[in-house]
């Protein structure tokens, strides 16, 4: 069975500060893909990242950065120097290739990113 | 490009009654999945529809139920509603011609039952 934990349940920050969201997964599974969603006030899911698992360079876009470990199975997030737009909830989730070519991701239960002006 | 939407935005049924969601896709896209997302939690995986039938389900009951038209669009339907069905349903969409493309996903349907 597949499993993702987000062991912060709310990360609160000033603007500026920079910030890492921690992802530890669980997976049988020799090749599995793994996903950071940002979910705004609004409801609606944004994806932001996806890294198969043969895939193990981190990635940098912009101000996020992503740093994947098999070693640890962890695929942490990082925002370098936080503004308050980055306020969300953010999810980690994997997925398994799936037979379809369609992901079934599961996601853990989300950190709240707090960044006060 | 629209992107994936969702009706209605906002709905509350009572205990016993049945709802019905309505999603449709972005465009492009021919596979729509659903997922339930209590209040706190991570979205869980419902069911995926492809070529108008059922691909995967998730763990959840026959309660659940859904369909898919062929213009991809796609209702998910809960009958005998339980208070623990409330949640915000989110419904996603891809392409099965593009392999293991990422789901897009809709701003959702925020259900209360009381």
């Amino acid at each position: 069975a597949q499993k993702v934990t987000q062991a912060q349940t709310e990360i609160s920050v000033v603007e500026k500060e920079d910030v890492t969201l921690d992802c530890v997964y669980e997976t049988r599974d020799t090749t599995y893909y793994l996903f950071w969603y940002k979910q705004p006030p609004s409801g609606e899911l944004v994806f932001l990242i996806r890294r198969n698992s043969f895939d193990e360079q981190n990635e940098i876009s912009g101000r996020y950065s992503w740093n994947f470990q098999k070693s640890t199975s962890s695929f942490n997030f990082t925002i370098t120097a936080s503004q308050v737009v980055d306020s969300a909830v953010y999810f980690c989730a994997l997925s398994e290739a799936t037979a379809g070519g369609s992901y079934i991701p599961t996601f853990g239960r989300g950190t709240s990113l707090i960044v006060h002006p | 490009d629209a992107g994936v939407t969702q009706s209605p935005t906002h709905l509350i049924k009572t205990r016993g009654q049945q709802v019905t969601l309505r999603c449709s896709p972005k465009s492009g896209h021919d596979t729509v999945s659903w997922y339930q997302q209590a209040l706190g939690q991570g979205p869980q995986f419902i069911f995926q529809y492809y070529e108008e039938e059922e691909r995967q389900r998730g763990n959840f009951p026959d309660r659940f139920s859904g369909h898919q038209f062929p213009n991809y669009s796609s209702e998910l339907n809960v009958n005998a509603l339980l208070l623990g069905d409330s949640a915000l349903y989110l419904c996603a969409s891809s392409s099965n011609r593009v392999y293991q493309e990422t789901q897009y996903f809709g701003p959702g349907t925020r259900l209360l039952v009381l």
